[in-house]
């Protein structure tokens, strides 16, 4: 069955980095795009970044751009995200998720916590 | 970026009742490219509802979306305790960015 599983989450100091990682399984992971959609303690979800299938597509929310990277590696079946320049308000459980059609999410991760705090 | 409000925020019914919840956008959504999730404490969300009205692999038909345009419903014929979760829509249609509600919280009774 298809599994998402999220790492890399801690606690960073303002300003710090952090490199969160996705391991896939049960499915053809270089066949999806891939997003991380990140949800703030008692917030509604925000979506971050979007990779397309095969790494040509890339893009950021404007809250991120710049800071964030996204990434993967499709002969390991993992999505990255590198986040730099970290703030207070970059805190939230990560999830990645597999994007299906025209772009809704049919598979989430359970989520790796990011607290930036010092 | 199209603004997708939700509404009630919270909605109390009871087990057996019928919910009605609302997604209203700013902007016509492109090709009914709307999509709702379901959230319960401590999980990830679950799709439930894509292109305004299909139902994702594996949910119940008591779960039904409909609308078009800017105004958006995702109903619950009768209600079971399993439900009671906070409720999300997502825009897609003109991604990016991708946008979401800000939840509508179903509880008990």
């Amino acid at each position: 069955q298809v599994q998402l599983v999220e790492s890399g989450g801690g606690v960073v100091q303002p300003g710090g980095s952090l490199r969160l990682s996705c391991a896939a399984s049960g499915f053809t992971f270089s066949n999806y795009g891939m997003q991380w959609v990140r949800q703030a303690p008692g917030k509604r979800l925000e979506w971050v970044t979007f990779i397309r299938y095969d790494g040509s597509v890339k893009s950021y929310a404007g809250s991120v751009e710049g800071r964030f990277t996204i990434s993967r590696d499709n002969s390991k079946s993992t999505l990255y995200l590198q986040m730099n320049s970290l703030t207070a308000e970059d805190t939230a459980l990560y999830y990645c998720a597999r994007v299906r059609g025209s772009g809704w999410f049919d598979y989430w991760g359970q989520g790796t916590l990011v607290t930036v705090s010092s | 970026e199209i603004v997708l409000t939700q509404s009630p925020g919270t909605l109390s019914l009871s087990p057996g009742e019928r919910a009605t919840l609302s997604c209203r956008a700013s902007q016509t959504v492109t090709s009914s490219y709307l999509a709702w999730y379901q959230q319960k404490p401590g999980q990830a969300p679950r799709l439930l509802i894509y292109g305004a009205s299909n139902r994702a692999t594996g949910i119940p038909d008591r779960f039904s979306g409909s609308g078009s345009g800017t105004d958006f419903t995702l109903t619950i014929s009768r209600l079971e305790p399993e439900d009671f979760a906070v409720y999300y829509c997502q825009e897609y249609g003109s991604s990016p960015p991708v946008t979401f509600g800000q939840g509508t919280r179903l509880e008990i009774k």
